[in-house]
């Protein structure tokens, strides 16, 4: 099992450009999650899916937009990027009924 | 919505001492609380949890107390060898039951042990 993969692992962007981060995982977990860590600040929830066909909004959504392609996959999506969105974005998953989360590697993203 | 306070930002120590993390919680209906490691480069993993119903848990070098009346748990890794080097989140919530899980992350501690 390779967990949950994310790509891509590094990525630089301009000002107003858009980009999607893709997000899977081969556990066959029904719960998924975006986070971003930023230095101090720990990690922010940006947007959540409870299980197939469902998304809600976390502590800091704004500028952002998610898609739940299927069990397997999550994307999050920078529309207009903005260099508050610098960030390194972590990806998780979650078994139905258990606790623990498992964290992709997560990329790194620079908005200049 | 919960708050989670994690101290101290950073920690440094010798090898073979001890090393606390410390966290404080406001929400009273918060009861399952884990800590995860973050190795430089990579994402966090779950090392240790605890629930409200246990007061300490565990597992050779570390351990994690809980104390609900004051609302704060803390990690505690005893022999501290340079491999424990890492950042260290603590977290908060309200036990998945098949619903929504939404932890509440602290601001993490990165530990430094000097050989």
């Amino acid at each position: 099992n390779a967990g949950v993969t994310q790509t891509p692992k590094f990525q630089v962007l301009k000002t107003g450009q858009s980009m999607t981060l893709q997000c899977a995982q081969d556990m066959n977990h029904n719960s998924m999650y975006w986070y971003r860590q930023d230095p101090g600040m720990g990690l922010r929830l940006i947007y959540y899916s409870a299980s197939e066909g469902t998304t809600d909004k976390g502590e800091v959504p704004n500028g952002y937009n998610v898609s739940r392609l299927n069990k397997r996959e999550f994307s999050l999506r920078l529309e207009s990027a903005a260099p508050s969105q610098t960030s390194v974005y972590f990806c998780a998953s979650r078994l139905a009924g258990r606790n623990e989360q498992f964290f992709g590697p997560g990329t790194r993203l620079t908005v200049l | 919505g919960e708050n989670v306070e994690q101290h101290p930002s950073t920690l440094s120590v010798q090898e073979g001492d001890s090393a606390v993390i410390k966290c404080t919680y406001s929400d009273s209906a918060s009861n399952y609380f884990p800590w995860y490691k973050q190795e430089l480069g990579k994402g966090p993993q779950l090392i240790i949890d605890i629930r409200s119903n246990v007061g300490e848990k565990k597992d050779q070098r570390i351990a994690v107390t809980l104390n609900k009346t004051a609302k704060h748990f803390s990690l505690h890794i005893t022999e501290t060898q340079p491999e424990d080097s890492a950042v260290y989140f603590c977290a908060a919530s309200i036990g998945a039951s098949g619903g929504s899980y939404i932890p509440t992350f602290g601001r993490g501690t990165s530990l430094i042990v000097h050989p």
